[in-house]
């Protein structure tokens, strides 16, 4: 299926400094979700939403579901080095529709 | 709870040889079970989904194929594998509208 736009393609901050990034579509998805991969390991869920304009957090991460269904940003307060991986935003029409971007490489220097 | 097994973890294979890649579920019944490939630094692609038992949807065409013997079994073949095969497989399952990844097995075809 068509991947979402995810952006940026990559980041290196600073340990202590704010994250975001975001995901874009032309089509209209039902959910909203945020993984992050490690490398050499399958993606671990962080964040799901459900409906437009749902904001939800998850210790230090917070994302939030667009008002028009169609995008997501994803938010990382006071980064530390153990938030350095790939975060991978996903789509969801229904069970078995769904799209992903292609992802954000996180590199938090000391 | 719901657990997801994948193996092996890696694999190198020469070309031309088949491949079986295994992964099961537990503390579920009915999964919805997803193989998915991922190249270097992209996104996920689907590859084939299940519903059910001998229930087998392929999203791409390719030299591959999925069968799903058991209910909370999926595995992924192929009779003679290509240079282009090699990546990251993950196996996933569905639960809540939400999709649960393995660990992944790193596919080297040389």
């Amino acid at each position: 299926g068509q991947q979402l736009n995810q952006s940026p393609q990559s980041m290196f901050i600073q340990e202590g400094e704010d994250v975001s990034m975001n995901c874009t579509s032309s089509s209209i998805f039902n959910t909203w979700l945020w993984y992050k991969q490690d490398p050499g390991e399958g993606p671990v869920l962080l964040i799901a939403l459900y409906k437009a304009g749902e904001l939800t957090s998850n210790g230090r991460l917070t994302a939030q579901f667009g008002i028009t269904r169609k995008d997501s940003f994803l938010n990382i307060s006071a980064s530390i080095p153990s938030d350095v991986g790939i975060y991978f935003c996903a789509g969801q029409i229904n069970n078995n529709d769904m799209r992903f971007g292609a992802g954000t490489r996180l590199t938090v220097k000391p | 709870s719901q657990t997801i097994h994948q193996w092996p973890a890696t694999l190198v294979q020469p070309v031309g040889s088949p491949l079986s890649l295994e992964c099961t579920v537990e503390g579920t019944s009915n999964p919805n079970l997803y193989w998915y490939r991922q190249a270097a630094g992209r996104g996920l692609q689907l590859l084939f989904y299940s519903v059910g038992i001998g229930q087998i949807s392929s999203e791409v065409p390719q030299n591959l194929s999925a069968s799903r013997p058991q209910d909370r079994q999926f595995i992924l073949s192929s009779k003679k594998l290509l240079l282009s095969d090699s990546g990251f497989y993950l196996c996933a399952w569905n639960f809540a509208n939400i999709q649960y990844f393995g660990a992944g097995t790193r596919l080297s075809v040389l």
